[in-house]
């Protein structure tokens, strides 16, 4: 699996757009980009993922840049909760062991 | 509510006594795995079953043991604990090639 780069911590300002960045240049053709967060000790949770197209969804976008080699996840209207850990992950899709290789993520913090 | 459940949230024990954390999910996926977090080392997967009665390990098994006699169950058997596998544990699930569902966590001390 590719490896990713993330700084290892970042604030925002409540109600400001979070952009946190991850960087897999080793990143290969059929690889998905997953982001995970992780709040406190609880279970991480599952926020977004994408191949090659922009996506979004309730909780937050993912933008891909075309050559794959980066991304960025952004809330688009951070809150106190969304403080938490976040990681970037990039895995092939695989029927078998979906195991996700957590790295150390970035720390996000919410400022009020 | 989709959701997966592990028991008991927190645990204390003593060196060499069995015990077992389960998990269930409500969602009829047919993967499921275990990971333990410890500070330093991030999240490391113990065991995993792509389906009812197929298991395999992951990057930690020793001193572990699981079971997956139906599909919502994975229960994470420890036969004789020992002091460094006092961790936090998740159980997750999902389909295959899906995005994966976390329990909310297992805090065990051995001592």
């Amino acid at each position: 699996d590719a490896k990713t780069t993330q700084p290892p911590s970042m604030d925002c300002a409540e109600g400001r757009a979070a952009n946190l960045p991850c960087n897999h240049s080793t990143i290969s053709g059929n690889e998905y980009v997953y982001w995970y967060r992780q709040i406190h000790s609880q279970g991480p949770q599952y926020i977004i993922h994408g191949l090659k197209n922009n996506e979004t969804n309730e909780m937050a976008s993912l933008i891909i840049t075309e050559d794959r080699k980066s991304s960025t996840l952004i809330l688009p209207h951070a809150t106190l909760r969304d403080t938490a850990v976040y990681y970037c992950i990039v895995s092939p899709p695989n029927f078998g062991n979906e195991k996700l290789t957590f790295g150390t993520g970035t720390r996000l913090t919410i400022i009020p | 509510e989709a959701q997966v459940t592990q028991n008991p949230r927190y645990l204390i024990t003593v060196t060499g006594k069995k015990l077992t954390v389960t998990c269930s999910q409500n969602m009829n996926h047919e993967y499921m795995s275990w990971y333990r977090q410890d500070p330093g080392l991030g999240l490391r997967q113990i065991y995993y079953s792509m389906n009812v009665e197929v298991t395999d390990k992951g990057d930690v098994p020793e001193g572990y043991k699981v079971s997956r006699k139906e599909k919502r169950n994975f229960p994470l058997i420890l036969e004789s604990p020992s002091p460094n596998q006092t961790s936090l544990y998740f159980c997750a699930s999902s389909y295959w090639g899906y995005e994966q569902y976390f329990g909310p966590g297992t805090r065990l001390t051995v001592t």
